[in-house]
């Protein structure tokens, strides 16, 4: 079946230490999407990838960094420098003016 | 710049027709979503619009004034399983989209 596949679904970050969420997708969508959630809020933007080499950063990208070498895969790197990194994250991917399916998401805490 | 706004919770009864409104100003603006999230889970796809009018899917509706930056979602027959959050979400040409903080929806018997 096609979808979207992030991983771990529980993450546990150390101070000081960068992070690597994954998401891959099989739904050969050229669109790809970062999102962070809190309890009782909305889905806030950190990057997004249009087209395989190049991304662009979303609402809240400080603290964070990606990668699009392939179409399938858009890691998102929580980094040090984010210094309130838990969160719920989702991943989603879509074609153009077609509605987003997510992943399931990662949960990430601080140790 | 892209702002959404949405109520923060509504209460229906089981059965009744209920509408959650979303109001939006966005550059470029290319679509609005409707997606439901159950808590804990990843949110789910209902509805779309991209042009003025409305949108039927069975139980839900969506409906889209582009002039008045304006859409509401429909549930009919509500169901307890429809207890849930309601994200709206515009999207703009360049492919940025902007939630909304989400609706609580909460059904009574």
């Amino acid at each position: 079946d096609g979808g979207i596949t992030q991983s771990p679904k529980y993450l546990f970050r150390k101070e000081g230490q960068n992070v690597t969420l994954s998401c891959e997708q099989n739904l050969n969508h050229d669109a790809m999407y970062w999102y962070r959630q809190d309890p009782g809020q909305g889905l806030r933007l950190i990057y997004y990838s249009q087209i395989v080499n190049d991304f662009q950063k979303g609402d809240i990208a400080e603290g964070y960094s990606v990668s699009r070498e392939k179409k399938e895969s858009f890691p998102l790197t929580v980094t040090s420098a984010q210094k309130n990194p838990t969160a719920f994250y989702l991943c989603a991917s879509r074609d153009l003016n077609q509605p987003q399916h997510f992943g399931d998401g990662t949960r990430l805490s601080i140790l | 710049g892209q702002n959404i706004d949405q109520p923060t919770e509504m209460t229906a009864t089981e059965g009744a027709i209920v509408q959650i409104n979303c109001t939006y100003q966005t550059s470029g603006f290319n679509g609005l979503f409707w997606y439901q999230q159950h808590a804990g889970e990843a949110p789910t796809f209902l509805s779309y619009n991209v042009l003025d009018g409305l949108e039927e899917k069975g139980r839900f509706s969506s409906f889209l004034s582009r002039s008045k930056g304006y859409s509401y979602l429909l549930l009919k027959e509500l169901q307890m399983k429809d207890s849930a959050s309601y994200l709206c979400a515009a999207y703009t040409n360049a492919g940025k989209s902007t939630f909304g903080d989400g609706t609580t929806l909460t059904v009574k018997p």
